[in-house]
């Protein structure tokens, strides 16, 4: 059964430092997803990418955050300086045209900043 | 505001038994409704979705009930099983967005 993939599994980083995470959306879909999930939180909304252009972002989604289709498979999400609030686990998601509303999720990015 | 919300933070039911989660909802302008599972350590997985032109939705051994007038989801899980052990989210999508507002979450635990 076709799923997202995301890379690395985990990442420790300092405070400051640039990061890119990973995903591999299913192969298919059309419409990408990025996900946060601060620890004890809730799942919050991050931004959606369609035909290589921001969908929608949340207000979380600020001047340090960016997405990117860097081919036809790769799906990433840079945070250029990190901050220690910006620990959480990172859920990349996809869908395709004809159902876009049901999104599937990869495994997450556990981002630890230091 | 928006806000999507769990009345049971823990369940715990005997194996075999059905499970009940709940969820409120508080925004009317939501039109379509999914239920994620998530394991430790993994990301949310779809379980089952319902529309708001819908009030009963059956899945393989789930079923998604949809109450708008109280705005209340239920997801009802038919005989229990060890592997059901997870957090159950609800997320709720705002007619003409496509992004999701989870729920707090319950625990699941199935007791053998």
């Amino acid at each position: 059964e076709p799923e997202v993939t995301q890379t690395p599994s985990h990442q420790v980083t300092q405070m400051g430092q640039e990061v890119i995470l990973r995903c591999v959306p299913i192969s298919n879909h059309l419409y990408f997803y990025w996900y946060r999930q601060i620890l004890g939180q809730k799942v919050e909304f991050l931004v959606s990418f369609y035909n290589n252009e921001i969908s929608e972002k949340s207000e979380i989604f600020d001047d340090q955050f960016s997405v990117e289709r860097p081919d036809g498979s790769n799906f990433t999400l840079k945070i250029r300086s990190t901050k220690l609030e910006d620990s959480a686990m990172y859920f990349c998601a996809s869908s395709d045209g004809l159902l876009r509303e049901t999104q599937y999720f990869g495994p997450g990015t556990r981002l630890l900043v230091l | 505001g928006e806000s999507v919300g769990l009345h049971l933070p823990t369940l715990s039911v005997q194996e075999g038994d059905n499970s009940i989660i709940n969820c409120a909802y508080s925004n009317s302008a939501s039109d379509y409704f999914i239920w994620y599972k998530q394991e430790s350590g993994k990301g949310p997985q779809f379980i089952i979705d319902i529309r708001s032109n819908m009030d009963k939705r059956q899945g393989q051994r789930v079923t998604v009930l949809l109450n708008k007038t109280v705005k209340h989801l239920s997801l009802q899980i038919a005989a229990t099983q060890p592997g059901d052990s997870a957090v159950y989210f609800c997320a709720e999508r705002t007619s003409g967005t496509y992004k999701y507002i989870f729920g707090t979450g319950t625990r699941l635990k199935v007791l053998a």
